[in-house]
């Protein structure tokens, strides 16, 4: 079973819509971490935010904002009023305290493209 | 802080030559990096985990003989494919573990190797 689960494979909104990035996982862990990256067209991961377990705080960065839900095991991430520099391939991922935090597992990803 | 270079960006080879792939922590020492491959539009798979001063860790399914991976100082670890074929070419990304107690992860910018 996968321990990341993005289940939008891609995602298409014009410019100054909102839109949210759905992420579901999976852990019998009770301590892990879980991350956001966005991987432009030029390939490089960009890190965009890290999230203990225990913290379960709505977080908002500028146009960004995550709901971390431990009840559904998701983490959503939401971009507000998107933006055509938005547009990349967004990952998910997932480190255990049971592997040392020595792997990151990565949900297959939502590419998000905004259009003018 | 937490900076990691990969280089080259990208290389061209022919097949069955070898290419090695640096990964450089630049400001911080690395005792675990991570070799990751992603196929085009496709998530980040983990190739193996590379220890330094002691022998990778490879993922089920990942030839230890062919993708050789190297970590010889708390700075470098390096990816060579050896005896490649136009099925290697792939976008090859490292990372490493961010100095203790921070849980994080930085990335290299990647390397997109193309064999013909």
């Amino acid at each position: 079973a996968q321990k990341v689960t993005q289940a939008q494979t891609e995602i298409s909104v014009v410019e100054k819509e909102d839109v949210t990035l759905d992420c579901v996982y999976e852990t019998r862990d009770t301590t892990y971490y879980l991350f956001w990256y966005k991987q432009p067209p030029s390939g490089e991961l960009v890190f965009l935010i890290r999230r203990n377990s225990f913290d379960e705080q709505n977080e908002i960065s500028g146009r960004y904002s995550w709901n971390f839900q431990k009840s559904t095991s998701s983490f959503n991430f939401t971009i507000t009023a998107s933006q055509v520099v938005d547009s990349a391939v967004y990952f998910c991922a997932l480190s255990e305290a049971g592997s040392g935090y020595n792997t990151l597992t990565f949900g297959k990803g939502t590419m998000l493209l905004v259009s003018p | 802080g937490a900076v990691v270079s990969q280089h080259p960006s990208w290389v061209i080879c022919k097949s069955g030559t070898s290419v090695k792939i640096e990964c450089r922590s630049l400001d911080f020492q690395a005792t675990t990096m991570f070799w990751y491959r992603q196929f085009p539009k496709q998530s980040l798979m983990l190739m193996a985990t590379s220890n330094e001063g002691s022998k990778a860790t490879y993922e089920q399914g990942v030839e230890k003989d062919k993708f050789l991976i190297n970590h010889a100082s708390l700075t470098l670890s390096t990816l060579t494919v050896t005896s490649a074929h136009p099925e290697d070419s792939s976008f090859y990304i490292c990372s490493a573990r961010r100095p203790q107690g921070s849980y994080g992860y930085t990335f290299g910018s990647g390397t997109r190797l193309t064999v013909v």
